[in-house]
């Protein structure tokens, strides 16, 4: 079956430092890969996307490349600011079913000033 | 509306007490989704409507559990005889077309359930 393991939390990060929360997935078939965030009392907000290998997935300085090789698809940020601090949730979608997301335990990312 | 809205925010309840929840998609959005998200995890998929009809209900945990859809917009997710281990966040969900596939999910910010 479909699983992602996200690197556990939380972390906590200064001001303008460099980040990367790691994500690995297991799936049938050829997924599509999501990295999902949700500030403090919001729903999840999709992030970014990628649908096939190599694509490379970027929105508000955050990436994340889709590695079919290593089954990977870490979030990076070169530059994190403090309105960055939520929380963030690697998922996919695969195989017959999918509408249907399978999601991680999700990562607390807290960036201090 | 401008987002999904979800009520209530918090349900507190009695074990073996019905509970309903509500999600109102945003307008003109097809899909509708439920999740529940326990506490440390990530969202567990539970059940997808296109329109009115349930097209999945296979993360439906048992019988007690059941959504409905009628008149394609408003859904309700009803749990009958709550148990502690219903206890989590409950997540609604939509998109805009018939075929989710790679569409981007708008969430609620969910109904917290307490069941005691």
């Amino acid at each position: 079956g479909n699983s992602v393991t996200q690197m556990e939390g939380p972390v906590t990060l200064s001001e303008e430092a460099f980040l990367t929360i790691n994500c690995t997935y297991t799936a049938t078939g050829y997924p599509s890969l999501f990295w999902y965030v949700q500030y403090p009392g919001e729903g999840l907000q999709l992030l970014l996307k990628a649908t096939k290998a190599d694509d490379k997935g970027s929105n508000k300085g955050f990436e994340a490349t889709y590695r079919k090789e290593t089954t990977s698809f870490h979030l990076e940020k070169g530059s994190v600011q403090v309105s960055d601090s939520a929380v963030y949730f690697c998922a996919l979608n695969s195989g017959g079913s999918n509408y249907k997301l399978t999601f991680g335990k999700g990562t607390l990312l807290t960036v201090n000033p | 509306g401008a987002g999904v809205s979800q009520s209530p925010r918090y349900k507190v309840t009695k074990r073996g007490q019905d509970v309903a929840l509500r999600c109102d998609p945003i307008s003109g959005h097809v899909s509708l989704y439920w999740y529940r998200q326990a506490l440390g995890q990530g969202p567990e998929f539970l059940t997808y409507f296109n329109y009115e009809a349930q097209q999945d209900k296979s993360g439906l945990p048992n019988d007690r559990f059941s959504a409905e859809r009628p008149e394609g917009s408003i859904s309700t997710l009803t749990i009958q005889r709550t148990e502690q281990r219903d206890s989590a966040m409950y997540r609604c969900a939509s998109s805009l077309g018939v075929r989710a596939t790679n569409e981007k999910l708008f969430f609620g910010s969910g109904t917290q359930l307490s069941v005691l």
